[in-house]
């Protein structure tokens, strides 16, 4: 089963609007991060936000918030006021605890992504 | 502080050919990884290093090999070259493995095997 689901593969915003990317997740283990990756077209990787198992609020980080829903198991990215730049592929991450069982401790998993499109 | 920095930045290999993917992280984290990214897919993770002196295989290890040669320090070697590892290689560092720390990203090598 994947482990961490992005069902839109595009996504378009008008330039100045509020998007919602959405992410669902699946783990046992009650300990683990959410986190957002941003990827421009230069490729690189840049960490936008996070998110704990036991946090009680939301996270916020300038223009962008989680919408962490833990019994729904979804933690989708909203990006406020869309600027040009915005333009990239955004991808959804987990980081699962000691308790995951496995070998990859402290591993990733990310999700497939979401090209996301501003229109001016 | 340059954070975690990788080279080369490109590279084309012919099959069979072997080579190494040097990566370097100034942040005094303990972990450090590799992960792949293939066309239109998320990053799958190859090896990594919980710490200084261990190595461990995540996903994806086949056809590569990593030394953990200091704390800062993480090379990837492919040793065969094969087409199927066309792909984008980042290297990562975190403080230790925990859940709740971010990971740090360098810019990523771009691998062509023909």
């Amino acid at each position: 089963a994947q482990k961490i689901t992005q069902t839109q593969p595009g996504m378009f915003v008008q330039e100045k609007e509020a998007v919602t990317l959405d992410c669902t997740y699946d783990t046992s283990d009650p300990s683990y991060g959410l986190f957002w990756y941003k990827q421009p077209s230069s490729g690189e990787m840049i960490f936008l936000i996070y998110q704990g198992s036991y946090d009680q609020q939301n996270a916020t980080e300038g223009r962008y918030s989680l919408n962490f829903q833990k019994a729904r198991k979804s933690a989708n990215l909203v990006i406020s006021a869309s600027q040009l730049g915005d333009s990239a592929m955004y991808f959804c991450a987990m980081r699962e605890g000691f308790h995951a069982g496995g070998t990859s401790y402290g591993k990733l998993t990310f999700g497939q992504g979401t090209i996301l499109t501003v229109h001016p | 502080n340059a954070g975690v920095t990788q080279t080369p930045k490109f590279q084309v290999l012919k099959t069979g050919q072997s080579m190494t993917l040097q990566c370097a992280q100034d942040m005094n984290h303990n972990s450090m990884y590799w992960y792949r990214q293939d066309p239109g897919m998320g990053l799958r993770l190859i090896y990594y290093s919980a710490s200084e002196g261990t190595t461990d295989k995540g996903e994806v290890p086949n056809g590569y090999n990593v030394s953990r040669l200091n704390k800062r320090e993480f090379s990837l070697r492919l040793e065969s070259a094969a087409p199927s590892q066309t792909s984008v290689y980042f290297c990562a560092s975190s403080e230790e493995g925990n859940p709740g720390e971010t990971q740090y990203f360098g810019p990523g090598t771009r691998l062509l095997v023909l």
